[in-house]
């Protein structure tokens, strides 16, 4: 059975471009959360959508902004692009998101440089 | 609101040797806690986790980790350490009313020496 997949894996922008990251979960899972790591730290919680509702948000800026698909896949977006939004972009799955006792599973991420 | 503290930046450990982390959360409520561990350039995998019930949980890996209420600790162990158990691992937090929302520590990066 496939993982969560994500694309791009690799991607350089410059300051004040934008960007679209995409998820696909496993099979059967409803909920999609997005978790940026900046390098030397612990992922940050950015959005968790579930049955294409958002459910939660993090404490990232106005620029960020997502989506869940019908097909349960999810679009992270970024706009007018930092310096400091260089970071590994994670996607985690679970099969339910309205309790803190879902499982996740994690991609392997899009590795995300802005020069 | 939650916050997680893994003290340990860095433990280099010799091959066959046993090792520990430590991990101490804030949360009001009886957390749901979580261990996972990063190779580099590679997302999260889920070691363990602690829901409720028996303290002490077994993982993934020959890995296993205790619920201490009393010092709001979640340490993880192994016996025996192997060199592919060269990685960094993270404890997280989450809570019945954040959905999927996790607290992740700074992570402890592993090292293992032949």
């Amino acid at each position: 059975d496939a993982g969560v997949t994500q694309s791009p894996t690799h991607l350089i922008k410059t300051r004040g471009q934008h960007v679209t990251l995409r998820c696909s979960p496993i099979s059967g899972h409803k909920s999609v959360s997005w978790y940026q790591q900046v390098l030397g730290q612990g992922p940050q919680f950015i959005f968790q959508y579930y049955e294409k509702e958002e459910r939660g948000r993090g404490n990232f800026p106005d620029r960020f902004s997502a989506r869940q698909f019908p097909n349960y896949s999810s679009e992270l977006n970024v706009n007018a692009l930092l310096l400091g939004d260089s970071a590994l972009y994670l996607c985690a799955s679970s099969l339910r998101g309205d309790s803190g006792a879902n499982v996740l599973t994690f991609g392997a991420g899009s590795r995300l440089t802005v020069l | 609101a939650q916050s997680v503290t893994q003290p340990d930046i860095h433990i280099t450990v010799s091959e066959g040797a046993s090792l520990e982390l430590r991990c101490n959360y804030s949360y009001g409520a009886t957390p749901y806690l979580f261990w996972y561990v990063q190779s580099p350039g590679q997302g999260l995998q889920l070691l363990l986790k602690y829901f409720s019930g028996d303290t002490l949980v077994q993982g993934i890996k020959g890995f296993e980790a205790e619920f201490k209420r009393s010092q709001s600790s979640f340490n993880l162990r192994k016996p025996s350490v192997h060199w592919s158990d060269a990685a960094e691992y993270f404890c997280a937090v989450g809570a019945r009313a954040a959905g999927n929302k996790l607290t992740f520590g700074g992570g402890t990066r592993v090292l293992v020496k032949p």
